[in-house]
């Protein structure tokens, strides 16, 4: 039982450069989630797709977009990294009658 | 705009005590509540949820829920120093899982002193 998987689980950028951060869940969950969690503002949505086909924003959606390939997987981009986008990201997927979220391992990306 | 507001800590409890963490949060019509725990460098995990007022027992946890104070607690029996995280508090204004998404708090840092 994998659940959700994260690539890769770690990641040094340049300012300006982009990439994408990949997550994929064999649970056949409906809905998937990109968190990012930095010191002191705890966890925080920056977007969700509720099912395979939509995408919505989140809490802190500015400098992101997100993909929902298909059922299982849900990518992020930085189109541009900045300094700011140093964080945590944990990808999430959840389903109606599911009790809870199940996190991914997290990818730690540093912007330099 | 959603939030949940918990105490940071560090919050010091003596192995063997109880430990009693708490949450509170600001949309009244939130349905579903949900705590986690996150060792450091380590991704969350449930440990409890809780959709109905009143108390849930599973183990050495209970969950406590008051709708009307939107107010809700983790009491952890027996605490160990395998305790020792950051457990967080999350609500979402569904009844199940799906949709827009889980509302974090900031979490509460738990030290359990052997």
């Amino acid at each position: 039982n994998a659940g959700v998987t994260q690539t890769p689980k770690f990641q040094v950028l340049k300012t300006g450069q982009s990439m994408t951060l990949q997550c994929a869940q064999d649970m056949n969950h409906n809905s998937m989630y990109w968190y990012r969690q930095d010191p002191g503002m705890g966890l925080r949505l920056i977007y969700y797709s509720a099912s395979e086909g939509t995408t919505d924003k989140g809490e802190v959606p500015n400098g992101y977009n997100v993909s929902r390939l298909n059922k299982r997987e849900f990518s992020l981009r930085l189109e541009s990294a900045a300094p700011s986008q140093t964080s945590v990201y944990f990808c999430a997927s959840s389903d109606v009658g599911v009790y809870g979220y199940t996190f991914g391992s997290g990818t730690r990306l540093t912007v330099v | 705009q959603k939030e949940v507001e918990q105490n940071s800590g560090p919050l010091s409890v003596p192995e063997g005590a109880i430990a009693s963490l708490n949450c509170t949060y600001s949309d009244r019509g939130s349905q579903s509540f949900f705590w986690y725990r996150q060792y450091s460098g380590k991704s969350p995990e449930l440990i409890m949820f809780i959709y109905s007022n009143g108390d849930k027992e599973d183990g050495r946890f209970t969950a406590q829920l008051n709708k009307a104070s939107q107010y809700v607690s983790l009491l952890i029996r027996d605490s160990q120093p395998s305790d020792s995280a950051t457990y967080l508090c999350a609500v979402n204004i569904y009844s199940g899982g799906g949709a827009d998404g889980l509302t974090f708090g900031k979490g509460t840092h738990l030290i359990i002193q052997p």
